[in-house]
């Protein structure tokens, strides 16, 4: 499967408990996206991410939430000490880079479900 | 303001009927802008890119006014698989601003 790859597809942790996210990009693309959707709500930037470099967290919540895309192995989103409004869809997106590129078209992984009891 | 404001619908249209619905946007130098499709709340899935001269792509029409900034969508001939939630999405550099989509209904 050469697309996007995420694990676990379903997560259910307590309130308090660590959630870790896993991506693999596509191959080929060296850039990665975190998004969050909530119920009802459209997916929302969290951040963005290149080998080894956050080049931009501003959606991340401030605290709890971290990522990282390390030079060997997947993209993490780690959210420590989760709380029930962590609950939702977390998708990954890659793209394969943006030198020369106006049309920055990304693409999904089927997305980690996580449910916070 | 929301970055990407959509009408939520539902649109419920018969097989074979013409549909059509537009979001608006609200940076006015955003660079790029899309039509995804996300069935049932899986991942969203590119539909197509929307051109400043306006595409098509077999049945599936997109609009782009940058000056009253807003993207449209038609489809043509519809059927029951078109049935889904329509994600707007406007890109600036890099980062994605996503409606929260438009459902369309296509009955038998």
């Amino acid at each position: 499967n050469a697309g996007v790859m995420q694990n676990p597809r379903h997560l259910v942790r307590r309130r308090g408990q660590e959630a870790r996210l896993r991506c693999s990009p596509m191959k080929g693309h060296s850039h990665v996206y975190w998004y969050r959707q909530l119920p009802e709500e459209g997916l929302k930037f969290m951040v963005y991410l290149q080998k080894e470099n956050i080049i931009d967290e501003s959606g991340m919540p401030k605290e709890r939430f971290s990522a990282e895309f390390p030079k060997e192995g997947p993209s993490i989103l780690r959210i420590q000490q989760v709380v029930r409004g962590d609950s939702a869809a977390y998708f990954c997106a890659s793209s394969p880079g943006l030198a020369g590129r106006v049309y920055n078209e990304q693409f999904f992984g089927p997305g980690t479900r996580l449910t916070v009891l | 303001r929301k970055e990407v404001e959509q009408d939520p619908g539902p649109f419920n249209v018969p097989e074979g009927a013409t549909v059509a619905f537009n979001c608006t946007y609200s940076n006015s130098a955003s660079q790029s802008f899309f039509w995804y499709r996300q069935d049932c709340r899986k991942e969203p899935k590119l539909l197509m890119s929307v051109y400043s001269s306006g595409n098509e792509d077999g049945r599936f029409t997109a609009q782009l006014n940058r000056a009253s900034q807003y993207i449209s969508l038609l489809i043509r001939d519809s059927k029951l698989s078109d049935s889904a939630t329509y994600l707007c999405v406007v890109n600036y550099d890099y980062k994605l601003s996503f409606g929260a989509g438009t459902t369309v209904t296509v009955r038998a």
